[in-house]
């Protein structure tokens, strides 16, 4: 089975500049997140999806950060505009079930490294 | 809330030795999960094992073992016969029993293996 996508994997610009990233998770994966882990950190959620709808954006900077997941499979992640501290892996991962089962594991993607010079 | 505490910053491990990484954490929840990850250099982050709160058996998974002490509230990984490819940072989450209720990561440990 195909692990989750993410692209690109790096990517390097000036403050100010926008940006997105693109995520495939597992197939039949219902439920997707995207991570922010700054250097030296774990990752901290931003945003979780069920399908197409949005169960948590607590911790997003929506001022510049936005998300969509407008079929309920790939989803993208944008800054608009960027600042230094957005320097980070950025991570994505999915999840099977929609339930609560606590042994529902999250498989992550390779992340994207951004740099904000 | 819900916390993850990881006191080793770094781990040097001689190769073919079993290592102890620490976790402890903090919840108010009778019902939770706990998970460990191991995020190598190329970023992607690894599923290694998996403790529910209410397993009275501590979970296994090949050279992967979880010492959970609940009454301390701590689940800290061992790696049996360390291998060079063990070298990585490992991070220690927690899932809160509430629906809803979304993974909570560790600062993460560090792990040298020496050859």
């Amino acid at each position: 089975e195909a692990g989750v996508a993410q692209s690109p994997r790096y990517k390097i610009i000036e403050k100010r500049q926008s940006v997105a990233f693109w995520c495939n998770p597992i197939s039949g994966h219902a439920t997707l997140y995207w991570y922010q882990q700054i250097l030296g950190q774990g990752p901290k959620l931003l945003i979780q999806f069920q399908n197409n709808g949005v169960v948590d954006d607590s911790q997003l900077p929506k001022d510049r950060f936005s998300a969509e997941r407008l079929k309920g499979v790939d989803s993208t992640l944008k800054i608009q505009p960027a600042k230094l501290e957005d320097s980070a892996v950025y991570l994505c991962a999915s999840r099977q079930r929609t339930g609560t089962e606590l042994t529902d594991t999250q498989y992550f993607g390779p992340g994207t490294r951004l740099t904000v010079l | 809330a819900q916390k993850i505490t990881q006191t080793q910053p770094g781990m040097f491990v001689q190769e073919k030795e079993a290592v102890t990484l620490d976790c402890t954490y903090d919840t108010s929840d009778q019902s939770y999960g706990l998970f460990w990850y191991k995020q190598p250099s190329s970023g992607e982050m690894i599923f290694l094992i998996y403790q529910g709160s209410y397993d009275e058996q501590n979970a296994t998974e090949g050279r992967y073992s979880l010492n959970f002490q609940k009454a301390r509230k701590s689940a800290n990984l061992v790696i049996s016969a360390s291998q060079l490819g063990d070298s990585a940072m490992y991070f220690c989450a927690m899932r809160p029993g509430n629906y809803g209720q979304n993974f909570v990561f560790g600062p993460g440990t560090r792990l040298s293996v020496l050859p």
